[in-house]
């Protein structure tokens, strides 16, 4: 079965530190696109980041960038000079049925609270 | 450009009761997906329209719920006889690619 663990719930953060989140997966699929959302208190999920399995460097947006480890599962998120503005609930996912497109899985979520 | 939107934003409505909730895609967007969440389950899908193809409805929890694409354009979710475990909110997406562009959701409230 297709499944997204984010094992942290909640975390905190100085504003202009680094914080990292983490995220495993379980896919059978070879191919595959994986994603980061953020979701503010109101409600609206904005993409953060995706990341191609195929493709072996990390992807980068910003202040975002993710640490991708394809033998493991593993699709961690760095958030570096955090700002009061990445306060969120953020989540990982990817397509069930693999590729780029289809019904996405999500984990959880973890909060993210930046602290002034 | 106009997002994704979402009407209502809010809808309380007595159990028993069937609600209609309304997503307005991006213009040109051929995917369009629904989600539920809740404390509880987190994000599930229930539902995804591409193109003319028929609906993926793999995700819909009861025969209780439905959902049309009218003319690939704006869609329609229905919950009929809603109960108090459908009290959720209610997010819609569309995507003309990979990434996926979440409207506000709509609360549910069933009471």
């Amino acid at each position: 079965a297709q499944t997204v663990t984010q094992s942290q719930p909640e975390m905190s953060v100085q504003e202009a530190e680094t914080v990292t989140l983490s995220c495993t997966y379980d896919t059978s699929e070879s191919n595959y696109y994986l994603f980061w959302y953020k979701q503010p208190p109101s409600r609206q999920m904005i993409l953060v980041i995706r990341q191609e399995a195929y493709k072996q460097q990390n992807a980068t947006e910003n202040r975002f960038s993710v640490n991708f480890q394809k033998a493991a599962k593993s699709f961690s998120l760095k958030i570096s000079d955090s700002q009061l503005g990445d306060t969120a609930m953020y989540f990982c996912a990817f397509p069930v049925s693999g590729g780029s497109q289809g019904n996405l899985i999500f984990g959880k979520g973890t909060k993210l609270s930046v602290k002034p | 450009g106009a997002g994704v939107s979402q009407s209502p934003s809010n809808k309380v409505t007595e159990k028993g009761k069937d609600v209609e909730l309304r997503c307005d895609p991006i213009s040109g967007h051929t995917a369009l997906y629904w989600y539920r969440q809740s404390l509880g389950q987190g994000l599930e899908f229930l539902i995804y329209f591409q193109g003319n193809s028929a609906p993926d409805k793999s995700g819909l929890p009861s025969d209780r719920f439905s959902a049309e694409r009218t003319g690939g354009s704006v869609s329609t979710l229905t919950i009929q006889r809603t109960q108090q475990e459908d009290s959720a909110v209610y997010l819609c997406a569309s995507a003309g690619g990979y990434e996926q562009y979440f409207g506000p959701g709509t609360r549910l409230t069933v009471t």
